[in-house]
């Protein structure tokens, strides 16, 4: 499968505990995307990779929020001291310039 | 910033007929505007796009017409099949980054 890949699919995890999210883009994708989409809703931007380059950052990622893309090949989330609001499902898409391709992404629940 | 409102929120057509899902954007500047379906338990799936200097773009069954006067975008989808039941997002960007996404239709299928 040469499609974005998203790890771990689900995550539970205690309010106030860290966690971390990682995503394969499709290779020679030099764009890489960070959305967050809670139930009912579109997809909302968090943040963009053009190579290793963070070019931009929502107002939604806090300070509890970083995202890391090493190499410009895969992608980290953290998220520190979740908080229950954080529970929602985090997307990851990459592309070379044009729509990018979404992942299945991970569910995030904060318990 | 980019606004996207989506209607309807929930559709539901006889298979064979037409569906039809239309959006409007706030920020003349948006020059992009993708459509994705969404299926249960998986990321967007881009089905089809459509730039600013097109009116229109067809692609089998599925069909995109933008008013840029009106700020206007529309969805068609003809001859519908069971297998076309999902939720459909649209978005708008300025090139190809940071997508603002609508709220999405629930489209049902009936056999």
């Amino acid at each position: 499968d040469t499609g974005v890949s998203q790890n771990p699919r689900h995550k539970i995890t205690k309010r106030g505990q860290n966690v971390t999210f990682r995503c394969d883009p499709i290779s020679e994708h030099n764009r890489l995307y960070w959305y967050r989409q809670t139930l009912g809703q579109g997809p909302e931007f968090l943040t963009y990779f053009q190579n290793e380059a963070q070019l931009e950052k929502s107002r939604l990622l806090s300070d509890r929020f970083s995202a890391e893309r090493p190499k410009g090949s895969f992608s980290t989330l953290e998220i520190q001291r979740t908080e229950q609001g954080d529970s929602a499902m985090y997307l990851c898409a990459s592309s070379s310039g044009g729509a990018g391709f979404f992942g299945p992404g991970t569910r995030l629940t904060v318990l | 910033g980019e606004n996207v409102e989506q209607h309807p929120s929930t559709l539901s057509v006889q298979e064979g007929d037409s569906a039809v899902i239309k959006c409007t954007y706030s920020d003349s500047a948006s020059n992009y505007f993708p459509w994705y379906k969404q299926e249960l338990g998986k990321g967007p799936q881009l089905i089809i796009d459509i730039r600013s200097n097109v009116g229109e773009k067809k692609d089998q069954r599925i069909a995109v017409t933008l008013n840029k006067t009106a700020k206007h975008f529309s969805l068609h989808i003809t001859e519908t099949q069971p297998e076309d039941s999902a939720v459909y997002f649209c978005a708008a960007s300025w090139g190809v980054e940071k997508l603002t996404f609508g709220t999405g239709t629930r489209l049902t299928i009936i056999p």
